[in-house]
């Protein structure tokens, strides 16, 4: 089945920096790479996703890279704010049709001191 | 419109008893997951739904867990004769198919004691 690696588990970085945050997958026939962000107390909540067909997809100050060749896919955070702080996971899946259960990574906590 | 609703929010219970655990996904929603996330951990797939077809359940990690699906909206997951390890925040999600965006409820906390 599909293994996805995240990395770092813990990023500090100070409020005006950009925060990276990276994705490795095994199976080759992933094809759909979603970011959650979760708040301290909070549920999970898509913020940005990705499919295979494109590169890379921007809104606003986030952004997500993919490299199919090389099975791996960033987030990208610029301009990093206090509000920015929580814990992100990346996500690899086959969509659509059949069976759509996304692996997760196991998260990465991000720290932005004001 | 309303989202994805989980109840209990906190559930204490003692070893050996049993819970269970209930979702509201949105309506009109086909797709519907159970994931376990314990403390500083990620999400752990528990078991999906999708329709009218047999239930996803190569996530569940012993058989005293097991969930239904009535009519197709609301699950039902139940831990029958907890153990202290079954501590965590159950998180149910559901989505629409093909789009396959999830939204996520609150969870439920559960404590074993």
């Amino acid at each position: 089945g599909e293994n996805v690696e995240q990395h770092p588990s813990t990023l500090s970085v100070q409020e005006g920096d950009s925060a990276v945050i990276k994705c490795t997958y095994s199976d080759s026939a992933s094809n759909y790479f979603p970011w959650y962000k979760q708040e301290l107390g909070k549920r999970p909540q898509l913020i940005i996703d990705i499919r295979s067909n494109v590169g890379e997809k921007k809104d606003q100050r986030i952004a997500v890279t993919l490299n199919k060749t090389a099975k791996h896919f960033s987030l990208h955070i610029t301009e990093t704010q206090p509000e920015d702080s929580a814990v992100y996971f990346c996500a690899a899946s086959t969509a659509p049709g059949g069976s759509y259960i996304p692996t997760f990574g196991r998260g990465t906590s991000l720290i932005v001191h004001p | 419109g309303a989202g994805v609703s989980q109840s209990p929010s906190n559930k204490v219970t003692e070893k050996g008893k049993d819970v269970e655990l209930r979702c509201d996904p949105i309506s009109g929603h086909t797709a519907l997951y159970w994931y376990r996330q314990s403390l500083g951990q990620g999400l752990e797939f528990l078991i999906y739904f999708q329709g009218n077809s047999a239930p996803d359940k190569s996530g569940l990690p012993s058989d005293r867990f097991s969930a239904e699906r009535t009519g197709g909206s609301v699950s039902t997951l139940t831990i029958q004769r907890t153990q202290q390890e079954d501590s965590a925040v159950y998180l149910c999600a559901s989505s629409l198919v093909p789009e396959n965006i999830q939204y996520f409820g609150a969870g439920t906390r559960l404590s074993v004691l």
